[in-house]
């Protein structure tokens, strides 16, 4: 079965660069979570979008921006990066159309900025 | 403030052994309560409980949620060594999952 595909898996930035995570759903599933998860910490949620507008936020900076695009996926925007920012980011997706909250995560992409 | 706490923190036990996971909750708006098994790498999902009362049940391992105590435990019987993993309880409140801060069990042959 198709599951959540992130990309890229790895990255690595130095601090103030920008950088862009990409998130691809399971298909036919409308609504899109971002979490970010420091090394020995549990996930902590950022921002959702369902059907293409934000749904809720959490604990998501300034210097970052996400938003989901008409083919469902989403896009990760950080800016300004810091060394506190090198985490592994979860994206995961769940079908709220259909009123289940069961959320699929993705493998994560693993930012380190250095 | 929403709250997730998960006990114990860590468990170390020999196979064949059956071991009991706790999640205790307090949200408002609650949704669910899922739980997901985390290896080195995304968390990958077990269950979710939404009715208090109604045992989930996948193979060995099973679940249930009691909304008046508002927690929930996940059981697993007969541990193998590849049940090794941290055990992640989230709550969903609104949109957003709330992890508690996970339970390291670890099998030892």
């Amino acid at each position: 079965a198709a599951g959540v595909i992130q990309s890229p898996r790895h990255l690595i930035k130095e601090k103030r660069e920008t950088a862009t995570l990409k998130c691809y759903p399971i298909p036919r599933h409308d609504t899109v979570y971002w979490y970010q998860q420091g090394p020995g910490q549990d996930p902590q949620f950022l921002i959702s979008f369902y059907e293409k507008m934000q749904s809720d936020k959490g604990s998501i900076p300034d210097r970052f921006s996400a938003q989901q695009f008409s083919d469902y996926h989403s896009e990760l925007n950080m800016s300004s990066l810091e060394l506190g920012d090198s985490a592994l980011y979860f994206c995961a997706s769940s079908s709220d159309r259909g009123s289940s909250y069961e959320q699929y995560f993705g493998p994560g992409t693993r930012l380190t900025v250095t | 403030e929403d709250k997730v706490v998960q006990s114990p923190l860590s468990l170390v036990v020999h196979e064949g052994d059956t071991v009991t996971l706790n999640c205790s909750y307090e949200v408002t708006n609650f949704r669910s309560l899922l739980w997901y098994k985390q290896e080195k790498k995304a968390p990958t999902f077990l269950f979710m409980l939404t009715s208090s009362g109604i045992e989930k049940k996948s193979g060995r391992l099973s679940s249930i949620l009691d909304k008046k105590e508002l927690s929930s435990i996940l059981n697993i019987t007969a541990t193998q060594t590849g049940d090794s993993a941290i055990y992640l309880c989230a709550v969903g409140s609104g949109y957003a999952l709330n992890f508690g801060k996970g339970t390291s069990l670890l099998v030892t042959p």
